[in-house]
């Protein structure tokens, strides 16, 4: 079965710009949740969507959110880029969130310039 | 809100050596996970403990779980280039709360 699903790869944008990242989970899989991976913090939860609802937020300015659709694909939008915005951003699918295993995608690059 | 570290944030073994990573978290969780991520690629689930004071192998890789449900450790046995990466724990509090915290994580290097 098809993994998830991130585009694009890469991504370069310029300060004060806004970026829609995607994510496609596995097929059959509701939670979706999106992390920022950066060499200096690890992985640091964004948001986790279950069923078109946002469960979880995490400890991020307002310029960062996120949206899931009914067929459990997902998307997280940064407006105003910052230089510190970029990272490693990283979307995992899990069949539920309650304690099943999560499954990552490769990620989207992104660099703010 | 609750914390997950890790320990040491960097490890560098000679190969054969055996290699051991920590977690500790501020609160009670309902489980842990363990998370391998090469260089270049993205974490890839290893395991998850559930009971207290719970022991889990795989091949050359024990897991622990505390007895009081806030730490966690992961061993690997005479290591393998193979085993470089980045190692995470990650943690789930109980209740409603699903949200999975991570550790910073150790970066594993193997000397061949």
């Amino acid at each position: 079965k098809a993994g998830v699903t991130q585009t694009p790869r890469y991504l370069i944008k310029t300060r004060g710009q806004q970026v829609t990242l995607s994510c496609s989970p596995i097929s059959g899989h509701r939670s979706v949740s999106w992390y920022q991976q950066t060499p200096g913090q690890g992985l640091q939860f964004l948001f986790e969507y279950f069923s078109e609802t946002q469960r979880n937020k995490g400890n991020f300015p307002g310029r960062f959110s996120g949206r899931q659709f009914s067929n459990s694909r997902s998307e997280m939008n940064v407006s105003t880029l910052e230089l510190g915005d970029s990272a490693l951003y990283l979307c995992a699918s899990s069949w539920d969130s309650r304690g099943t295993e999560a499954f990552f995608g490769q990620g989207t690059r992104l660099t703010v310039v | 809100g609750q914390q997950v570290m890790q320990i040491p944030q960097y490890q560098h073994v000679q190969e054969g050596e055996d290699f051991t990573t920590y977690c500790n978290s501020s609160t009670t969780l309902s489980n842990i996970q363990w998370y391998k991520q090469r260089p270049g690629g993205h974490p890839v689930f290893l395991i998850q403990l559930v009971k207290s004071g719970e022991v889990k192998k795989q091949k050359r890789l024990t897991f622990q779980f505390g007895e009081a449900k806030k730490n966690s450790s992961l061993h690997i046995t005479a290591t393998q280039t193979t085993d470089v990466g980045t190692y995470f724990c990650a943690g789930r509090p109980g209740g409603s709360n699903y949200k999975l915290t991570f550790g910073k994580g150790t970066l594993l290097t193997v000397n061949p």
